[in-house]
């Protein structure tokens, strides 16, 4: 069974427009980190946000923001006021902590084209 | 946040060589990691690489083709022995620090 989940294999959002991108998990551990990069056409992978799985609150970090709904494994990307510069691949992790394992687990990605 | 410099950025090799890859942190880290990325798709976990001693391969990956050392806490190497061009991917270091996962710039490999 998969992992993280990204339905999207891609998406078009307009310029200062909000976009949301989708991830959904699996884990039997109570104790898990999720985690978005965004990788542009250069290939590095630039953090984006963290959430834990016993944070109460949703997760910020400027336009970003990580919609986590627990009880749904769901643990969706939210970008404000989309700029041409977001344009890139998205990727949804996971990391379980069972037995110390710290290495992340990666969804298949979402592919986010912005128009201007 | 942790610094994490990968060299070589991109090489192309001949089949039946190997490439080593270097990966340095600008500061200790207790964890280190070698994914791949095959085009187009996502990053797969090659290793943990454990200072001191023998890395931690995951299921498909063998310490024969994929060798890697760990002398201390800043810097580790990954090798693709015997290449094919099946191995041409991105080879992507990454480095725990306090809370996220870091990564370098990757290698991107091309094999003829």
């Amino acid at each position: 069974a998969q992992k993280i989940t990204q339905t999207q294999p891609g998406m078009f959002v307009q310029e200062k427009e909000a976009v949301t991108l989708d991830c959904t998990y699996d884990t039997s551990d109570p104790s898990y980190g999720l985690f978005w990069y965004k990788q542009p056409s250069s290939g590095e992978m630039i953090f984006l946000i963290y959430q834990g799985s016993y944070d109460q609150q949703n997760a910020t970090e400027g336009r970003y923001s990580l919609n986590f709904q627990k009880a749904r494994k769901s643990a969706n990307l939210v970008i404000s006021a989309s700029q041409l510069g977001d344009s890139a691949m998205y990727f949804c992790a996971m990391r379980e902590d069972y037995m110390g394992r710290r290495a992340l687990t990666f969804g298949s990605g979402t592919r986010l084209q912005v128009q201007p | 946040s942790a610094v994490i410099s990968q060299k070589p950025s991109r090489d192309i090799c001949q089949r039946g060589t190997s490439l080593t890859i270097q990966c340095q942190v600008d500061s200790q880290v207790t964890m280190m990691f070698w994914y791949r990325q095959q085009p187009g798709q996502s990053l797969t976990l090659i290793a943990t690489a454990n200072q001191g001693s023998e890395a931690t391969y995951e299921s498909g990956f063998v310490i024969d083709k994929f060798p890697i050392s760990r002398p201390n806490l800043t810097f580790s190497t990954l090798t693709v022995s015997n290449l094919s061009p099946e191995d041409s991917s991105i080879y992507l270091c990454s480095a725990q620090g306090s809370g996220e996962l870091f990564f370098g710039e990757g290698s991107r490999l091309t094999v003829l």
